[in-house]
C-alpha cells in the first residue's frame, strides 16, 4: 500500500552543508506535517502545510530551516548550513484533512559530522 | 508552550503481565492520541480519544481521556513479545491545524 514515503532514509553530511529531505504524502492527503525527533525524545512539531500553503511555521527552530510543498503533494524540508544539533530523525506525516488522523512516514535519520 | 509529562520512561516486564502508562499536562487538549513506534519506523496510531471521560479499547489496548482533559492513560493487557517498542501519547491542539504535542515516550521491554 502507498503510505507516506520519505527519502533519503539516512543522510550523513558535514557541518555547514545544506541538506534537502523529501516527503511523499499519501495520495489525496491535503495536510502535511514535519516533525523532528531527537534521540530518545518525543516528536517536536516543525511546520504544517494545507495544500501548498504553510499557515503555521511556528515550529521551525531557526531561519536555516525552510520547507515548501508544490502541487499539493511532495514536500521538501531544507536545512542550510547544518549544525551538529540538527542531527535527528525528521518525520513527515499526512492526513486526509486537517482534522483527520496523521499517518507517519519512517523518517530520515540525519547525522551531522 | 504546552508540555506533556509521560510516565514511566521505561518498563521491564515479563510476558503476560499487564502494562499501564499515563500522560499528564497543565493544558487542556481536545483530543488524545496514543502511538507506538518500532525502531527505524514512524509512529503508528493505536487509539484516538475525542471526548473527556471516553474509554476506548482496541484489542488488548485500553485508553481513557481524563475527565479534566489534562490527562490520559493507556493499558495493555496480557503483554506479548510484539508489544515491545516505544509508546507515545500526543495531545491535539487545534490552531488552524491538528498540531500534535508529544510526550517523551515509554520504552517497553518484555522478558520472555
Amino acid at each position: 500500500g502507498a503510505g507516506v514515503s520519505q527519502s533519503p532514509s539516512n543522510k550523513v553530511t558535514e557541518k555547514g552543508k545544506d541538506v534537502e529531505l523529501r516527503c511523499d504524502p499519501i495520495s489525496g492527503h491535503t495536510a502535511l506535517y514535519w516533525y523532528r525527533q531527537s534521540l530518545g525524545q518525543g516528536l517536536e512539531f516543525l511546520i504544517y502545510f494545507q495544500g501548498n500553503s504553510a499557515p503555521d511555521k511556528s515550529g521551525l527552530p531557526s531561519d536555516r530551516f525552510s520547507a515548501e510543498r508544490t502541487g499539493g503533494s511532495v514536500s521538501t524540508l531544507t536545512i542550510q548550513r547544518t549544525q551538529q544539533e540538527d542531527s535527528a530523525v525528521y518525520l513527515c506525516a499526512s492526513s486526509l484533512a486537517w482534522n483527520q488522523p496523521q499517518h507517519f512516514g519512517d523518517g530520515t535519520r540525519l547525522s551531522i559530522l | 508552550g504546552q508540555q506533556l509529562n509521560q510516565s514511566p520512561q521505561s518498563m521491564f516486564i515479563q510476558e503476560g503481565e499487564d502494562v499501564s502508562m499515563n500522560c499528564t499536562s497543565s493544558s487542556i487538549f481536545n483530543t488524545w492520541l496514543w502511538y507506538k513506534q518500532d525502531p527505524g519506523e514512524g509512529p503508528v496510531l493505536l487509539i484516538a480519544l475525542y471526548k473527556a471521560g471516553e474509554l476506548t479499547s482496541n484489542g488488548r489496548l485500553t485508553a481513557q481521556f481524563g475527565i479534566t482533559r489534562k490527562d490520559s492513560f493507556l493499558n495493555i493487557s496480557a503483554s506479548i513479545p510484539s508489544d515491545v517498542g516505544i509508546y507515545f501519547c500526543a495531545g491535539v491542539i487545534i490552531q488552524g491545524a491538528q498540531k500534535l504535542v508529544f510526550g517523551q515516550g515509554t520504552r517497553l521491554t518484555i522478558n520472555p
